[in-house]
């Protein structure tokens, strides 16, 4: 059974905090990604990696890096938190051809006060 | 720039036909999917279209026509559990996805 996993579902933090969202996937995927989900926006690609090592910006990555240094872990990192990114962060992983689904994981419900 | 549209919202009574609507504009096509999101729980993949055309996998079947930027995902004999959104996303090169808003669909008894 494939599986990603984030490493908090609920969190959070205050204006200016460096905060660190997991994923892990048990998959073996080369791929993955980065996304957050606002009501009226839908989902919105953050970063995402083609490899270990390999980072690659999305459409919103202003605010956020990534870090990929195993081939079943990838980080999120918000260097500096503000209210702005109280969102949804879903992680998502696929094998390496296009033709491949993304499979989620469960998100995680970040709060900025 | 990239254009998704799907209606906000839709509903329907258990054991009838619903189709949901999606068009595009987008700088590059490699694919389109479907995916359904039940409320607080991560998506999960529907269908896949690339070639323009239906393709049916049980109770679900997706339609897409590239020359118009428009697919539609079709949802026969409704049951309760298909309460849930659905999300329209266009593979925009390289596994690169943008999804649309999503369509929230209620199913009635």
């Amino acid at each position: 059974d494939v599986k990603v996993t984030q490493s908090s579902r609920y969190l959070v933090k205050r204006t200016g905090e460096k905060v660190f969202l997991e994923c892990v996937q048990d998959m073996d995927h080369e791929n993955m990604f980065w996304y957050r989900q606002d009501p009226g926006l839908g989902l919105r690609l953050i970063y995402f990696s083609y490899d270990v090592k390999m980072k690659e910006k999305g459409d919103i990555p202003e605010g956020y890096s990534v870090s990929r240094e195993k081939k079943e872990r990838f980080s999120l990192i918000l260097e500096s938190a503000s209210t702005n990114q109280t969102s949804m962060y879903l992680c998502a992983s696929s094998p390496r051809d296009s033709y491949n689904e993304q499979f989620f994981g469960p998100g995680t419900r970040l709060t900025v006060l | 720039g990239q254009n998704i549209d799907q209606p906000t919202e839709m509903t329907a009574t258990e054991g009838a036909i619903v189709q949901i609507n999606c068009t595009y504009q987008t700088s590059g096509f490699n694919g389109l999917f479907w995916y359904q999101q039940h409320a607080g729980e991560a998506p999960t993949f529907l269908s896949y279209n690339v070639l323009d055309g239906l393709e049916e996998k049980g109770r679900f079947s997706s339609f897409l026509s590239r020359s118009k930027g428009y697919s539609y995902l079709l949802l026969k004999e409704l049951q309760m559990k298909d309460s849930a959104s659905y999300l329209c996303a266009v593979n925009t090169g390289f596994q690169k996805l943008v999804f649309g808003t999503g369509t929230r669909l209620l199913v009635s008894p």
